[in-house]
């Protein structure tokens, strides 16, 4: 059966420092990975999407870069941390942009 | 620009109570809808997935419709209980492209 996990699970940064998010994929090949964030009072919002290694669309202009080095490892990345980008994020998977999405437990970021 | 909305945005009611929650969106060309749960600070929990092409989908105490032309769906609960205490998300996905575009969810709590 299929896995997803993400770490950190919590993280508090202060303003200006570098992130970085990791996400895996276990029991599946070549599967379509994304990046949600869900902040209070605003839903979740697709960040970046990617249907292959080094393959990245990115949804939404920010702060924020995504990497996917292997096959079932997608990165979420910032050089400089602002406050809003607090919030909660979440990983998701899919095998086909068609096709059901699972999702991660998420990461709570926290920057102060 | 499609948008997703959820009402009531929030419910409780008694254990064994039947109970509907409503999803509309405003562009009816979707290829898929999917409700999820989603538990406090944790990730999504798909429940049910409706193709286009569908009317309804069924699993076990859960039943959601598609109304497509209309641009609706209901997401039905039967016989509620306490650990069905949750935030009901639903989610579109267009005919072209990856997103998913959400609703800001109905937390719905269901009293012993």
């Amino acid at each position: 059966s299929q896995t997803i996990h993400q770490w950190p699970a919590t993280l508090v940064q202060p303003v200006g420092s570098p992130l970085s998010l990791e996400c895996t994929v276990e029991g599946t090949s070549n599967p379509n990975l994304y990046w949600y964030r869900q902040a209070a009072g605003r839903g979740l919002q697709l960040l970046f999407y990617s249907v292959g290694i080094g393959q990245i669309s990115s949804e939404v202009p920010q702060n924020l870069s995504a990497s996917r080095p292997q096959d079932r490892q997608f990165i979420l990345s910032s050089k400089k941390l602002l406050l809003s980008d607090s919030g909660f994020y979440l990983c998701a998977w899919s095998e086909g942009s068609s096709y059901e999405q699972y999702f991660g437990p998420g990461t709570r970021l926290t920057v102060t | 620009k499609q948008e997703v909305t959820q009402i009531p945005a929030a419910l409780s009611v008694p254990e064994g109570e039947n109970l509907v929650l409503n999803c509309s969106f405003t562009d009816s060309a979707i290829y898929n809808l999917q409700w999820f749960r989603q538990d406090p600070g944790k990730g999504l929990t798909s429940l049910l997935l409706i193709q286009s092409s569908q009317r309804e989908q069924t699993s076990g105490r859960l039943n959601a419709s598609l109304d497509k032309s209309s641009g609706r769906s209901t997401l039905y609960i039967a016989a509620s209980q306490p650990g069905d205490s949750a935030t009901y998300l639903c989610a579109v996905k267009e005919t072209s492209g990856s997103r998913l575009t959400f609703g800001e969810g109905t937390q719905l709590t269901v009293n012993p």
